[in-house]
């Protein structure tokens, strides 16, 4: 089993539409969650990090359940330039480096 | 502005060359870190380095070197060794290497290998 896992789509959404991307992860020392976009053929970004407590950042929403270790994106109002690869990554406190991606989501928003 | 560069975007080899591929940053960061990504996996690790001429394998080091002599610079060699070099590496830095969200990835645009 993969230590972090999405689904890897491809989600075809029209504009305007509501989608939301879940990523389980297995190791219970992950301490640290965050979402990246990556388009493509380029480098992933940072989208936002993942709280306890859920964040918002305008049409993004990000949820943290660590009780069943999963975390989820939710777009609002899917624009054309969401199309993207998203990413999601956990850190790990195991008292050195270990920060792992999942193989990502890919989302195709069309008009 | 600060970021990360790297070199070249693209580079061809041929079987049984060592190839460098070159990451410069100017954002003072202490971390680096060389990843790898194939197509529909995710980012694996190869090296990272948390200090000056100091590095530690990451999950799929062989057939690959790093040297950190200086803060801003950690170049990544790709020797014959390595038997599937094709693909994507990415460099990327971190202000240090604890798990705490204030330590996230910055990467640079990356350089894709094709070996011929």
């Amino acid at each position: 089993r993969k230590e972090v896992e999405q689904d890897p789509g491809p989600f075809n959404v029209p504009e305007g539409a509501t989608v939301a991307f879940n990523c389980t992860y297995s190791n219970s020392a992950s301490q640290s969650f965050f979402w990246y976009r990556q388009d493509c053929r380029k480098e992933p970004k940072l989208l936002m990090s993942v709280y306890s407590s859920g964040n918002e950042d305008g049409r993004f929403t990000a949820q943290l359940n660590r009780a069943s270790q999963y975390i989820s994106l939710l777009i609002r109002d899917s624009k054309l330039s969401d199309s993207a690869t998203y990413l999601c990554v956990v850190a790990l406190n195991t008292g050195g480096f270990k920060t792992i991606f999942g193989a990502g989501t890919r989302l195709f928003v069309k008009a | 502005d600060g970021g990360i560069t790297q070199s070249p975007k693209y580079l061809f080899r041929k079987e049984g060359q060592n190839v460098t591929l070159s990451c410069e940053q100017n954002l003072n960061h202490d971390a680096m870190y060389w990843y790898r990504q194939d197509p529909g996996q995710g980012l694996r690790l190869i090296y990272y380095s948390q200090i000056v001429n100091d590095f530690q394998k990451g999950d799929i080091a062989e057939g690959y070197s790093v040297s950190r002599e200086k803060k801003e610079s950690f170049p990544l060699t790709v020797t014959s060794a390595q038997k599937n070099p094709t693909a994507f590496y990415l460099c990327a830095s971190s202000p240090g290497t604890g798990f705490t969200g204030a330590n996230v990835l910055t990467f640079g645009a990356g350089s894709r290998l094709t070996v011929l």
